[in-house]
Order: C-alpha cells, then sequence, then structure tokens
C-alpha cells in the first residue's frame, strides 16, 4: 500500500510554537504531498516535495523528504490558531491516493 | 481556472432511501475523478475512482455506486442507505492521476 502514516495522531501546542508531523510510507515515490483539512470542510493541498528534493519551503511551512529511511516531515513554525486542524501525507500508487488517519493539530491562542 | 462543486453540502435521509451525490469539475478536461468518505474523527477512505467516461474502480465493496455519465461529472448513488453510510462525502479531481488533488467542500450525510 502507498498508505502515508502520520505521527503523532494528535498534537497540542501553543500559539506561537512550532509544530512538527511525520509521516512514513511504505514503496518508492515520485513525490509526497502534505494536505490540510480544517474541520467539516475539504482537503487543502499545502505542499509537494519531489523525490530528488530533501528540504522543501513554503511561508511558515517547512517539508524534509528521506527516501532512504521512506520518512518525511511538515514542520510549521511560528504557529497560529488558524492552523488548528488536521494534517496529512500522501502519495500516489497507480491512478490513486490512498490516506492515512492524519495528525490532529491544536493550537492553543 | 479549474473548480470544483460538489452539492448537497448536507442532507438527512433514512435507512433504505436512495442517494444521490454529484460532483462537477470545470475548467479542465478528462480529469481523474476520486469519491472518498471520512468517518468522524477518521482518515479518508477511498470509494471509487475514474479515469474515464464510463470507466470506475471500486476500492470497497458496499451497497454504494459510482457513475461518470459525462467528462467532468462524478455521481455516487445508493438504492438503500444504511445507517452505516453516515459520513462526510468528498469528491476530488486530478490531472492525470498524479500531481496536486483537488478536493470539493464535501457532503455530510446523516442515516437515521
Amino acid at each position: 500500500s502507498q498508505q502515508g502514516e502520520e505521527d503523532p495522531q494528535a498534537l497540542s501546542i501553543q500559539e506561537g510554537e512550532n509544530a512538527t508531523m511525520n509521516c512514513s510510507y511504505k514503496t518508492s515515490i515520485n513525490n509526497l504531498q502534505w494536505y490540510r483539512q480544517n474541520s467539516g470542510r475539504g482537503l487543502v493541498h499545502l505542499i509537494l516535495i519531489r523525490s530528488n528534493e530533501r528540504e522543501k519551503h513554503s511561508g511558515r511551512l517547512r517539508v524534509t523528504l528521506d527516501t532512504s529511511k521512506k520518512s518525511s516531515s511538515l514542520l510549521i513554525t511560528a504557529s497560529r490558531a488558524a492552523d488548528t486542524a488536521s494534517y496529512f501525507c500522501v502519495t500516489w500508487g497507480y491512478q490513486k491516493v490512498t490516506f492515512g488517519i492524519g495528525t490532529k493539530l491544536q493550537v492553543i491562542p | 481556472s479549474q473548480t470544483i462543486h460538489q452539492w448537497p453540502a448536507t442532507l438527512v435521509q433514512p435507512v433504505g432511501s436512495p442517494l444521490s451525490l454529484e460532483c462537477t469539475v470545470e475548467g479542465t478536461s478528462n480529469p481523474n475523478l476520486y469519491w472518498y468518505r471520512q468517518a468522524a474523527g477518521r482518515g479518508l477512505q477511498l470509494l471509487f475512482y475514474s479515469v474515464g467516461i464510463g470507466q470506475i474502480s471500486s476500492e470497497v465493496p458496499q451497497n454504494l455506486s459510482a457513475s461518470r455519465p459525462q467528462d467532468r461529472q462524478f455521481i455516487l448513488s445508493s438504492k438503500k442507505l444504511l445507517l452505516s453510510d453516515s459520513g462526510f462525502y468528498l469528491c476530488a479531481w486530478s490531472y492525470r492521476g498524479e500531481g496536486e488533488l483537488f478536493f470539493g467542500e464535501g457532503s455530510r450525510l446523516t442515516v437515521l
């Protein structure tokens, strides 16, 4: 299965702190993506990192990828209450994406 | 630009009633289309995906079905709903089964 598995399943931090979420996957990939889901809403694409990249930044987001360990991490710096959401890492199988259960992040004001 | 529309946003249905959820994509052609279901507090379960008109792949055997009557239209149906069909249903599309997935806003189904 290409399913990504996020860790931890839940994370609670104070506003202003950094949040780190980890993801492991099982097979070789072309790219890995992270998505955010606010409660009761659709998912929003955050960032894509290709298999030949080791690190990528987008605003307050920093993603790393270690293909030798089949793992990725998402760092959100200077967290805000609006970052409260579930975060998912995903990889593509043939024509489809399967999701893990995600990391539920709560940022306390 | 591309957009995805999904409706209805919420519905409450009695057990045994039929279901039809509709999803349409604008601004692109020949997208891959997906239906996911999310139970409360859980991850997303892939139900169906389609790579072209009339081509449906089912991931989970159940009393739901999907159809793609037009290139940018994807319909999720059931003839008789079960309590276990309750959940949050999400439609999504991608270009050629790679890259970014674009999601609709979801349809929340409660079966009573």
